[in-house]
């Protein structure tokens, strides 16, 4: 099993530019996740796909936009990319646990993305 | 207040010491608790999780404190593969969403 899987591994973009950042995992979870890493902060949510077929906002979700284009693959898009934009990216993935104990979150690689 | 806080560190410690780090959170009501591990440039990745007053697994210990609200991990005879930042991660209570502190960095020395 590859887990989660996400590409690409490094991307430059200049200002207002747009991309979209895949991810997929294999292990047949129900929950997909997207946070943003920056230096000095922890893990912040972006959005989040609690199931098929649903999304939500995280604490962190302008200049983003995200499809659950299935049960495997859950994308980011940046329309119009900023320079505050640029950070680690992480996709996770988890079996559906409802609060409050929360389950085990696997994360994929990272993109690191730099906006110019 | 933050949803949980940590001391970033540095901790630099020399191989086969022992080494210990708090983690506080806001939110009396939660009730389960992780800490994963993430090594430079990598994803972080579950070391231990933590349901009632504590757990035990090889040199790692974490300890919950429920009246102080803090939960604590204790690193014995330090390896140097022990050198990574360790994130305190706290589920929310009313949600599917998990809290991240910003870690603790550890550096091990020989």
């Amino acid at each position: 099993n590859a887990g989660v899987t996400q590409t690409p591994k490094f991307q430059v973009l200049k200002t207002g530019q747009s991309m979209t950042l895949q991810c997929a995992q294999d292990m047949n979870h129900n929950s997909m996740y997207w946070y943003r890493q920056d230096p000095g902060m922890g893990l912040r949510l972006i959005y989040y796909s609690a199931s098929e077929g649903t999304t939500d906002k995280g604490e962190v979700p302008n200049g983003y936009n995200v499809s659950r284009l299935n049960k495997r693959e859950f994308s980011l898009r940046l329309e119009s990319a900023a320079p505050s934009q640029t950070s680690v990216y992480f996709c996770a993935s988890s079996d559906l646990a409802g609060p409050p104990h929360g389950n085990e979150q696997f994360f994929g690689p990272g993109t690191r993305l730099t906006v110019l | 207040r933050k949803e949980v806080e940590q001391d970033p560190g540095p901790f630099n410690v020399p191989e086969g010491a022992t080494v210990a780090f708090n983690c506080t959170y806001s939110n009396s009501a939660s009730q389960s608790f992780f800490w994963y591990r993430q090594d430079c440039r990598k994803e972080p990745k579950l070391l231990m999780s933590v349901y009632s007053s504590g757990n035990e697994d090889g040199r790692f210990t974490a300890q919950l404190n429920r009246a102080s609200q803090y939960i604590s991990l204790l690193i014995r005879d330090s390896k140097l593969s022990d050198s990574a930042t360790y994130l305190c991660v706290v589920p929310r209570v009313n949600d599917y969403k998990l809290s991240f502190g910003a870690g603790t960095t550890v550096t091990v020395r020989a």
